[in-house]
């Protein structure tokens, strides 16, 4: 099975600020990453697909990037919405596996 | 519009048994793989399992094989998981979601979530 490292576990940041968050696959995943915003009470939301393929409507200060076996999801200039877990996920083969997720607090 | 409605949650004792029902409108069903998604409380997501179109293939996490069957019926546009053996580390919110595909699979279409209760 595929494992994802996800890292931090949380993070405290402050409105303007940019933030990085990393997924490590165990294996080769080619670019089936999948990241995800929930906020408490709400359903997952689908912010990337494909390691860098913003989905339609999610604001241009997320991205996604890949290098090699290693994930990031960047927002730039956080906004007070943004505050929220997120998680990524790996669908290049099952079983599909989360990464722990991240909580990103304000500071 | 896209819509995933799932039921059939509520509390069953320690290994009993559960339906879950996920009815789904807004989109070609039976072209589309379905999944099944979990959330224990106050933790992560997991998934559960997926299904293909025809039922042909079928895949699911190691900790719920051969206690849960994930299944559809095309022809009532709905994904059922019937969940059997039931354990406390079971219970979670269950979300059903439709799965799409560019340049790899993704959940983009969620339903609201039943809860799943295990408790003596």
């Amino acid at each position: 099975d595929i494992q994802m490292t996800q890292s931090p576990s949380s993070l405290s940041a402050s409105v303007g600020d940019r933030v990085t968050i990393t997924c490590r696959a165990s294996q080769r995943i080619s670019r089936s990453l999948n990241w995800y915003q929930q906020k408490p009470g709400k359903v997952p939301k689908l912010l990337i697909y494909g390691a860098s393929s913003l989905q339609g409507g999610v604001p241009s200060r997320f991205s996604g990037s890949e290098s090699g076996t290693d994930f990031a999801l960047t927002i730039s200039n956080l906004q007070p919405e943004d505050f929220a877990t997120y998680y990524c996920l790996q669908t290049y083969s099952a079983p599909w596996t989360f990464g722990q997720g991240t909580r990103v607090e304000i500071k | 519009e896209v819509h995933l409605v799932e039921s059939g949650g509520g509390l069953v004792q320690p290994g009993g048994s559960l339906r879950l029902s996920c009815a789904a409108s807004g989109f070609a069903f039976s072209d589309y793989w379905m999944s099944w998604v979990r959330q224990a409380p106050g933790k992560g997501l997991e998934w559960v399992a997926n299904i293909k179109q025809d039922e042909s293939e079928k895949y699911y996490v190691d900790s719920v094989r051969g206690r849960f069957t994930i299944s559809r019926d095309n022809a009532k546009n709905s994904l059922y998981l019937q969940m059997n053996g039931l354990r406390a580390e079971d219970t979670a919110i269950y979300y059903c979601a439709r799965l799409d595909y560019d340049n790899g699979w993704y959940l983009y279409y969620w339903g609201q979530g039943t809860l799943v209760t295990v408790s003596s």
